[in-house]
């Protein structure tokens, strides 16, 4: 079974850091990896999928990446904003058969 | 461009009531999902479905039944609620057509059960 585990839980980081938030997961043998944002009482937001072939993908001052040998996921925040505080969450699966992380809440703070 | 539309938003329930959670797509996606969120456990996947008719269990589907009767819509029913159902519920859809495309989720239903 597909575990995926994300730590820190939390992170406070000063504007304009470049940040990584981290995803680990137990079975390389994966079908995407997803990052989503949460914010307060909404919904999921999805930032990047990253499909099992590939390394990485990229949008904006975000970037993910892949390494399915070790089992893991970064998403990197460049220049980070106060607009960028939210839960970032990780997902793995194919469809809508998708394991999550517990998440990392980030406050990025002026 | 409406996406998913989960109604209703909130909802208390008193235990051993029943009810539908509705879900609705405007995407036209054959995948469409119900998780639970709780504090520290993360989503969990409780229903899902390939397509109109096609319906299968997730990790934690007792005390929810579902049914896929069209395209559009899935919802998701508590046949006799419990406090351990009080949880937020997200419903997702995504395309079937490649399995590598992302999923789209809906706004959420904060359920308390007293």
């Amino acid at each position: 079974k597909q575990e995926v585990t994300q730590i820190p839980a939390a992170l406070s980081v000063p504007e304009g850091e470049n940040l990584v938030l981290n995803c680990s997961f137990t079975d390389s043998a994966i079908y995407n990896l997803q990052w989503f944002r949460q914010d307060p009482g909404k919904g999921l937001t999805s930032l990047l999928l990253i499909q099992s072939s590939q390394r990485e993908q990229t949008s904006g001052r975000l970037n993910a990446s892949l390494d399915k040998s070790s089992g893991r996921s970064t998403l990197y925040i460049a220049a980070s904003q106060p607009g960028d505080s939210a839960t970032y969450l990780c997902a793995e699966g194919g469809g809508n058969k998708l394991t999550f992380g517990t998440g990392t809440q980030l406050k990025v703070e002026l | 461009n409406a996406g998913v539309t989960q109604t209703p938003k909130f909802q208390v329930l008193k235990t051993g009531q029943s009810m539908t959670l509705q879900c609705a797509q405007d995407m036209n996606h054959e995948y469409m999902s119900w998780y639970r969120q709780d504090p520290g456990m993360g989503l969990r996947l409780i229903h899902y479905s390939v397509g109109a008719g096609i319906t299968d269990q997730g990790e934690v589907p007792n005390g929810y039944n579902v049914s896929r009767s069209t395209t559009e819509d899935f919802p998701l029913r508590l046949l006799s609620a419990a406090p351990s159902q009080t949880s937020v519920y997200f419903c997702a859809s995504s395309s079937l057509g490649r399995r590598n495309t992302e999923a789209f989720f809906g706004q959420g239903t904060r359920l308390t059960v007293v």
